[in-house]
């Protein structure tokens, strides 16, 4: 089956700085990559996702990149903010958001 | 749109107790997922529905972990005897199913506590 595997598993920024969280998978038949963001106690909350069939998307201050010759496939987040400090997850999926299997997630805080 | 509906959020059990835990889908939704997360790690699936099908139920611990969703809609997951290693956050979630814009929503989870 498939496997993700996500680093690091602590970021810490200054407010302002860019983030960057990288994952990999197993299944070179996944084509459905989304990221969920989660807070303390609260529940897991989609931020982005994309599709094999494009290399990037951008909303707003977050970015999403996928190379699927490396399958690899990578979060960014600019200007960070403290109200993005939380656990981010990745996710790969074959077909649809049907199978998803999760990294083991990223603790980002943000200093202020 | 409301979003998926767990309840109850928080449960405390002794061990070798029954609980269940109750979970309604975004309206519309087809397709329902329970899953388990242990402090710090990611969700892990224990079982989808697509309707009142259970068509993925192959990491569901099938000796104490029952569900059903016998109408296609709503979804109880039930553990019967609960053991202490039980204790995690059981997250529902939901998604519709439409080829290329299919997304899971999640529900808000039950911490489970077993003494």
């Amino acid at each position: 089956g498939e496997n993700v595997e996500q680093h690091p598993s602590t970021l810490s920024v200054q407010e302002g700085d860019s983030a960057v969280i990288k994952c990999t998978y197993s299944d070179s038949a996944s084509n459905y990559f989304p990221w969920y963001k989660q807070e303390l106690g609260k529940r897991p909350q989609l931020i982005i996702d994309i599709r094999s069939n494009v290399g990037e998307k951008k909303d707003q201050r977050i970015a999403v990149t996928l190379n699927k010759t490396a399958k690899h496939f990578s979060l960014h987040i600019t200007e960070t903010q403290p109200e993005d400090s939380a656990v981010y997850f990745c996710a790969a999926s074959v077909g649809s958001a049907r199978q998803l299997t999760f990294g083991s997630g990223t603790q980002l805080t943000v200093l202020p | 749109e409301a979003g998926v509906v767990q309840s109850p959020r928080y449960k405390i059990i002794e061990k070798k107790q029954p609980v269940a835990f109750w979970c309604n889908p975004i309206s519309g939704h087809n397709t329902l997922y329970w899953y388990l997360q242990n402090l710090g790690q990611g969700p892990e699936l224990l079982i989808r529905y697509e309707n009142e099908e259970a068509v993925d139920d192959s990491q569901l611990p099938k000796d104490r972990f029952s569900a059903e969703r016998l109408k296609g809609v709503d979804s109880t997951l039930k553990i019967q005897p609960a053991e202490l290693g039980d204790s995690a956050v059981y997250l529902c979630a939901s998604s519709s199913g439409l080829a290329d814009r299919d997304t899971q929503y999640f529900g808000p989870g039950t911490r489970l506590t077993v003494l």
